[in-house]
């Protein structure tokens, strides 16, 4: 099926640190998303991404949070500062944006954030 | 609200029997309700799904029934076997037009040989 990348696979920072998570969405996809998950628990989302803007953020996305795709290259969420509850595992999800509620959305891999 | 709510959190059953797993919702303007399985150190992936059009859909072993009025939906697996045991998350998709999908909080599902 549709394949969603994401890199890195782990990333272990300290607290205060910036990091950015890269996303490589399916090639002809355009809505964006990213899920938080914290060990043991459902997937949590974050916010989604069109048309190189911010369509809806959760509570969850703190103002240390900012996503963007420069030039149809990596989606990427930066984290900055970053604090000890960042903790967690990001997943990247892409939908091929068809206009309606209801796009099917690929998961990626994730990245295994660890902040000390 | 849009909470979705998922039973049971945890389902011990034996191989070639069935699986169920309920989840109901809050937003009524839900039209989309995905199937998500994931096993440990994975990504979520997609291996069922429904949409308001519809009252139930079969992929081989796996049943979805939703009830638009009772706000709720299933999942059935029949002939369960040791493959299927993983943690399974049912989701729908809430709130502004934006696609944001809304997870239960999972069902871990063994199946004993």
């Amino acid at each position: 099926g549709p394949k969603v990348l994401q890199i890195p696979s782990h990333q272990i920072i300290d607290m205060g640190q910036m990091v950015t998570l890269n996303c490589d969405p399916v090639s002809n996809h355009l809505y964006f998303y990213w899920y938080k998950q914290i060990l043991g628990q459902q997937m949590e989302f974050l916010v989604n991404f069109y048309n190189g803007k911010v369509m809806e953020k959760s509570k969850l996305f703190k103002d240390q949070f900012s996503v963007e795709r420069p030039d149809g290259s990596y989606f990427t969420l930066k984290i900055q500062p970053t604090a000890l509850e960042d903790s967690a595992v990001y997943f990247c999800a892409s939908s091929p944006g068809t206009g309606r509620r209801g796009d099917t959305q690929y998961f990626g891999p994730g990245t295994r954030l660890l902040v000390l | 609200g849009e909470q979705v709510e998922q039973l049971p959190s945890i389902l011990r059953v034996q191989e070639g029997s069935s699986a169920s797993i309920n989840c109901s919702y809050e937003d009524s303007a839900s039209n989309y309700f995905p199937w998500y399985k994931q096993e440990p150190g994975e990504n979520p992936k997609l291996i069922i799904d429904i949409r308001s059009n519809m009252e139930r859909k079969q992929i081989q072993e796996l049943i979805v029934l939703l009830d638009k009025k009772a706000k709720r939906f299933s999942l059935h697996i029949t002939d369960t076997q040791p493959g299927d045991s993983a943690m399974y998350f049912c989701a729908a998709n809430t709130g502004a037009n934006t696609g944001k999908l809304t997870f239960g909080h999972g069902t871990i599902l063994r199946v004993h040989p």
